[in-house]
Protein backbone atom coordinates (compact mmCIF):
# COMPACT_ATOMS: atom_id res chain seq x y z
CA UNK A 1 0.00 0.00 0.00
CA UNK A 2 0.82 3.52 -0.44
CA UNK A 3 3.01 5.15 2.50
CA UNK A 4 3.87 8.82 2.86
CA UNK A 5 7.00 10.24 4.54
CA UNK A 6 6.89 14.11 5.99
CA UNK A 7 9.58 15.94 6.85
CA UNK A 8 10.68 17.78 9.00
CA UNK A 9 8.66 16.92 12.06
CA UNK A 10 9.03 20.46 13.35
CA UNK A 11 9.83 23.45 11.68
CA UNK A 12 10.70 26.99 13.49
CA UNK A 13 11.07 30.35 11.36
CA UNK A 14 10.83 34.02 11.57
CA UNK A 15 8.16 36.10 10.99
CA UNK A 16 8.81 37.04 6.91
CA UNK A 17 10.86 33.90 6.34
CA UNK A 18 9.74 31.09 3.93
CA UNK A 19 8.80 27.93 4.61
CA UNK A 20 9.23 24.43 3.22
CA UNK A 21 7.70 20.90 4.04
CA UNK A 22 8.46 18.04 2.07
CA UNK A 23 7.00 14.36 1.46
CA UNK A 24 7.32 11.14 -0.60
CA UNK A 25 5.21 8.97 -1.46
CA UNK A 26 5.84 5.17 -2.38
CA UNK A 27 2.85 4.58 -4.71
CA UNK A 28 3.56 5.23 -8.55
CA UNK A 29 -0.26 4.96 -9.16
CA UNK A 30 -0.98 7.75 -6.80
CA UNK A 31 -2.15 11.18 -8.35
CA UNK A 32 -4.06 13.30 -5.87
CA UNK A 33 -1.86 14.95 -2.98
CA UNK A 34 -3.46 17.31 -0.88
CA UNK A 35 -2.14 19.54 1.90
CA UNK A 36 -4.19 20.09 5.21
CA UNK A 37 -3.69 22.68 8.21
CA UNK A 38 -4.36 21.91 11.69
CA UNK A 39 -4.86 24.75 14.29
CA UNK A 40 -4.80 23.80 17.92
CA UNK A 41 -8.52 22.06 18.73
CA UNK A 42 -9.61 22.19 15.22
CA UNK A 43 -9.88 20.02 12.99
CA UNK A 44 -7.45 19.50 9.19
CA UNK A 45 -8.62 22.10 6.98
CA UNK A 46 -7.87 21.32 3.28
CA UNK A 47 -5.61 24.15 1.91
CA UNK A 48 -3.99 23.30 -1.12
CA UNK A 49 -3.61 20.48 -3.69
CA UNK A 50 -1.68 18.87 -6.58
CA UNK A 51 -2.52 16.77 -9.36
CA UNK A 52 -0.46 14.60 -11.33
CA UNK A 53 -0.88 16.33 -14.60
CA UNK A 54 0.94 19.43 -13.47
CA UNK A 55 4.21 20.21 -11.55
CA UNK A 56 3.23 23.27 -9.59
CA UNK A 57 0.44 25.37 -8.12
CA UNK A 58 0.46 28.47 -6.10
CA UNK A 59 -2.22 30.40 -4.22
CA UNK A 60 -1.00 33.81 -3.01
CA UNK A 61 1.86 33.05 -0.46
CA UNK A 62 1.12 28.84 -0.40
CA UNK A 63 2.61 26.52 -3.34
CA UNK A 64 2.96 23.48 -4.04
CA UNK A 65 5.32 21.51 -6.25
CA UNK A 66 5.36 17.91 -7.46
CA UNK A 67 7.63 15.58 -8.99
CA UNK A 68 6.48 12.39 -10.05
CA UNK A 69 9.47 10.52 -11.14
CA UNK A 70 10.97 11.45 -7.57
CA UNK A 71 7.40 10.84 -5.78
CA UNK A 72 8.18 14.22 -4.03
CA UNK A 73 6.16 16.87 -3.31
CA UNK A 74 6.49 19.66 -1.08
CA UNK A 75 4.86 22.94 0.50
CA UNK A 76 6.00 26.46 0.19
CA UNK A 77 4.66 29.33 2.27
CA UNK A 78 6.51 32.59 1.94
CA UNK A 79 6.43 35.50 3.69
CA UNK A 80 5.62 33.94 6.78
CA UNK A 81 2.86 35.35 9.51
CA UNK A 82 2.50 34.03 13.09
CA UNK A 83 -1.12 32.79 12.20
CA UNK A 84 0.42 30.54 10.02
CA UNK A 85 1.94 29.00 13.13
CA UNK A 86 0.02 25.30 13.09
CA UNK A 87 0.26 21.32 12.31
CA UNK A 88 0.77 20.76 8.44
CA UNK A 89 -0.14 17.37 7.23
CA UNK A 90 0.53 16.03 3.14
CA UNK A 91 -1.47 13.33 2.14
CA UNK A 92 -1.54 11.38 -1.11
CA UNK A 93 -4.14 8.98 -2.80
CA UNK A 94 -5.54 7.84 -6.21
CA UNK A 95 -8.69 9.18 -7.86
CA UNK A 96 -12.16 7.49 -7.02
CA UNK A 97 -12.73 5.33 -3.94
CA UNK A 98 -9.31 5.59 -2.68
CA UNK A 99 -8.63 6.20 0.91
CA UNK A 100 -6.26 9.28 1.62
CA UNK A 101 -2.49 8.56 2.85
CA UNK A 102 -1.04 10.72 5.28
CA UNK A 103 1.90 11.93 6.23
CA UNK A 104 2.82 12.17 10.12
CA UNK A 105 3.01 15.88 10.45
CA UNK A 106 5.20 19.14 10.40
CA UNK A 107 4.79 21.18 13.85
CA UNK A 108 5.23 24.49 12.14
CA UNK A 109 6.19 27.87 14.51
CA UNK A 110 6.57 31.33 13.00
CA UNK A 111 7.79 33.82 15.64
CA UNK A 112 7.13 37.13 15.12
CA UNK B 1 -16.74 26.13 8.02
CA UNK B 2 -16.33 23.07 5.91
CA UNK B 3 -19.57 22.22 6.02
CA UNK B 4 -19.21 18.84 8.16
CA UNK B 5 -20.35 18.68 11.40
CA UNK B 6 -19.54 16.15 14.23
CA UNK B 7 -21.40 15.54 17.54
CA UNK B 8 -20.56 15.68 20.43
CA UNK B 9 -17.49 18.05 20.47
CA UNK B 10 -16.36 16.49 23.68
CA UNK B 11 -17.31 12.96 25.28
CA UNK B 12 -15.99 11.63 28.75
CA UNK B 13 -16.47 8.39 29.93
CA UNK B 14 -15.17 5.68 31.86
CA UNK B 15 -13.21 2.26 30.91
CA UNK B 16 -15.71 -0.47 29.57
CA UNK B 17 -18.44 1.70 28.46
CA UNK B 18 -19.53 2.29 25.37
CA UNK B 19 -19.95 5.66 23.17
CA UNK B 20 -21.40 6.75 19.77
CA UNK B 21 -19.98 9.34 17.34
CA UNK B 22 -22.15 11.20 14.87
CA UNK B 23 -21.17 12.74 12.23
CA UNK B 24 -23.01 14.60 9.04
CA UNK B 25 -21.39 14.77 5.87
CA UNK B 26 -21.24 18.02 3.73
CA UNK B 27 -24.52 18.11 1.31
CA UNK B 28 -24.32 16.29 -1.67
CA UNK B 29 -20.85 13.96 -0.83
CA UNK B 30 -21.74 10.59 -0.34
CA UNK B 31 -18.77 9.08 1.15
CA UNK B 32 -17.95 9.42 4.73
CA UNK B 33 -14.58 8.94 6.67
CA UNK B 34 -13.74 8.27 9.89
CA UNK B 35 -9.88 8.90 11.42
CA UNK B 36 -8.27 9.01 14.83
CA UNK B 37 -6.05 11.25 15.99
CA UNK B 38 -3.97 9.98 19.22
CA UNK B 39 -1.72 12.56 20.79
CA UNK B 40 1.70 13.25 18.72
CA UNK B 41 0.05 10.82 15.99
CA UNK B 42 -1.12 11.61 12.51
CA UNK B 43 -4.38 10.78 11.03
CA UNK B 44 -5.09 7.39 11.21
CA UNK B 45 -7.33 6.49 9.07
CA UNK B 46 -10.24 4.24 10.47
CA UNK B 47 -12.93 3.02 7.60
CA UNK B 48 -15.12 4.58 4.79
CA UNK B 49 -18.74 4.32 4.25
CA UNK B 50 -20.00 5.25 0.40
CA UNK B 51 -23.34 5.44 0.05
CA UNK B 52 -24.41 3.29 2.81
CA UNK B 53 -22.15 0.67 2.30
CA UNK B 54 -18.51 0.15 3.86
CA UNK B 55 -16.06 0.81 1.08
CA UNK B 56 -12.53 0.27 2.97
CA UNK B 57 -11.19 -0.82 6.14
CA UNK B 58 -7.76 0.80 7.83
CA UNK B 59 -7.05 0.53 11.49
CA UNK B 60 -10.06 -0.44 13.26
CA UNK B 61 -10.21 -2.42 16.13
CA UNK B 62 -12.86 -4.94 16.12
CA UNK B 63 -14.47 -3.30 19.21
CA UNK B 64 -15.10 -0.17 16.83
CA UNK B 65 -18.04 -0.63 14.04
CA UNK B 66 -19.73 2.42 12.31
CA UNK B 67 -22.73 2.63 9.64
CA UNK B 68 -23.49 4.72 7.35
CA UNK B 69 -27.77 5.61 7.04
CA UNK B 70 -30.17 6.21 4.15
CA UNK B 71 -29.79 10.23 5.01
CA UNK B 72 -25.75 9.71 4.60
CA UNK B 73 -25.38 10.64 7.63
CA UNK B 74 -22.54 8.23 9.83
CA UNK B 75 -22.35 7.11 13.48
CA UNK B 76 -18.93 5.55 14.78
CA UNK B 77 -19.62 3.05 17.57
CA UNK B 78 -16.82 2.59 20.24
CA UNK B 79 -17.28 -0.38 22.78
CA UNK B 80 -15.45 -2.23 26.11
CA UNK B 81 -13.77 1.49 25.85
CA UNK B 82 -9.46 1.43 27.23
CA UNK B 83 -7.69 4.18 28.16
CA UNK B 84 -5.46 4.17 24.96
CA UNK B 85 -8.93 5.22 23.01
CA UNK B 86 -8.75 8.29 24.02
CA UNK B 87 -8.31 10.48 21.26
CA UNK B 88 -9.75 13.00 18.92
CA UNK B 89 -12.09 10.96 16.32
CA UNK B 90 -12.46 12.81 12.89
CA UNK B 91 -14.83 12.61 10.22
CA UNK B 92 -14.34 13.68 7.23
CA UNK B 93 -16.89 13.84 3.59
CA UNK B 94 -15.84 13.61 -0.58
CA UNK B 95 -18.19 13.64 -3.20
CA UNK B 96 -16.35 10.43 -4.36
CA UNK B 97 -18.11 9.91 -7.87
CA UNK B 98 -15.52 7.43 -8.62
CA UNK B 99 -13.94 9.17 -11.21
CA UNK B 100 -13.16 12.36 -9.08
CA UNK B 101 -10.03 12.96 -7.09
CA UNK B 102 -10.85 12.33 -3.30
CA UNK B 103 -10.93 16.14 -1.73
CA UNK B 104 -12.09 15.11 1.90
CA UNK B 105 -13.26 17.81 3.86
CA UNK B 106 -13.11 17.17 7.58
CA UNK B 107 -15.48 17.78 10.76
CA UNK B 108 -14.40 19.91 13.79
CA UNK B 109 -13.72 16.12 15.57
CA UNK B 110 -15.20 14.52 18.99
CA UNK B 111 -12.36 14.69 21.75
CA UNK B 112 -13.14 11.62 23.71
CA UNK B 113 -11.49 11.24 27.11
CA UNK B 114 -11.35 7.63 28.51
CA UNK B 115 -11.08 7.56 32.60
Amino acid sequence: GENVEQHPSTLSVQEGDSAVIKCTYSDSASNYFPWYKQELGKGPQLIIDIRSNVGEKKDQRIAVTLNKTAKHFSLHITETQPEDSAVYFCAASGTGFQKLVFGTGTRLLVSP
Amino acid sequence: DSGVTQTPKHLITATGQRVTLRCSPRSGDLSVYWYQQSLDQGLQFLIQYYNGEERAKGNILERFSAQQFPDLHSELNLSSLELGDSALYFCASSVDSGSSYNEQFFGPGTRLTVL
